[in-house]
């Protein structure tokens, strides 16, 4: 059973950096699936972050690329979301995603307030 | 990458059959055959119900359907139940790695 577990802070202030930690279970982050971050600001649609397939490449969103990271630790078998300068737009629930050209896997979801 | 195009909301009575459209481009839509559907209730993960454009995963009533006709994409459900109330959003891989959504329906069950 593969399980991806979000973590990180829920708070973030204003022009700071949002940093999330994904660790997966069940299955290596090396093999078969792009690995990224979705996520949902409250009330509104999903929106993609990024994705990386390892030994190809990552890719962004173009509308976030300028401010978002994502790296993975195959020692850990995990993955790390960055998100610089944040602002009130912002807020939402981030998901960590596996995708074979959809989501099969899903987390449960963090939320994450940016705020002063 | 402009988010792809769903009405805001479709209604219909239990029983009944509705059909929800997803409207692309050519880069994302109407260019790969990678469209896909979510089901996400009220606080929860979604949860795919078509990939592939017409694919339904197991466990996945055979009341829900996907097709495509150019750069639109639709999703049947027939049968409608109560349960089925809940917001769907598509979504398509698109050119250069990436991923597109639309911007959500909300289904209500009469």
């Amino acid at each position: 059973q593969v399980q991806l577990q979000e973590s990180g802070p829920g708070l973030v202030k204003p022009s700071e950096t949002l940093s999330l930690t994904c660790a997966v279970s069940g299955f290596s982050i090396s093999s078969n699936y792009y690995w990224g971050w979705i996520r949902q600001p409250p009330g509104k649609g999903l929106e993609w972050i990024g994705s990386f397939f390892h030994g190809r490449g990552t890719y962004y969103n173009p509308s976030l690329k300028s401010r978002v990271t994502i790296l993975q630790d195959t020692s850990k078998n995990q993955l790390s979301l960055k998100l610089s300068s944040v602002t009130a737009a912002d807020t939402a629930v981030y998901y960590c995603v596996a995708l074979n050209f959809y989501v099969v896997f899903w987390g449960q979801g963090t939320p994450v307030t940016a705020s002063s | 990458q402009s988010a792809l195009t769903q009405p805001r909301s479709v209604s219909g009575s239990p029983g009944q059959s509705v059909t929800i459209s997803c409207s692309g481009t050519s880069s994302d839509v109407g260019g790969y055959d990678y469209v896909s559907w979510y089901q996400q209730h009220p606080d929860k993960a979604p949860r795919v119900m078509i990939y592939d454009v017409t694919k339904r995963p197991s466990g996945v009533p055979d009341r829900f359907s996907g097709s495509r006709s150019g750069s639109t994409a639709s999703l049947t459900i027939s049968g409608l139940k109560a349960e089925d109330e809940a917001d769907y959003y598509c979504s398509s891989y698109a050119d250069s790695y990436t991923w597109v959504f639309g911007g959500g329906t909300k289904l209500t069950v009469l």
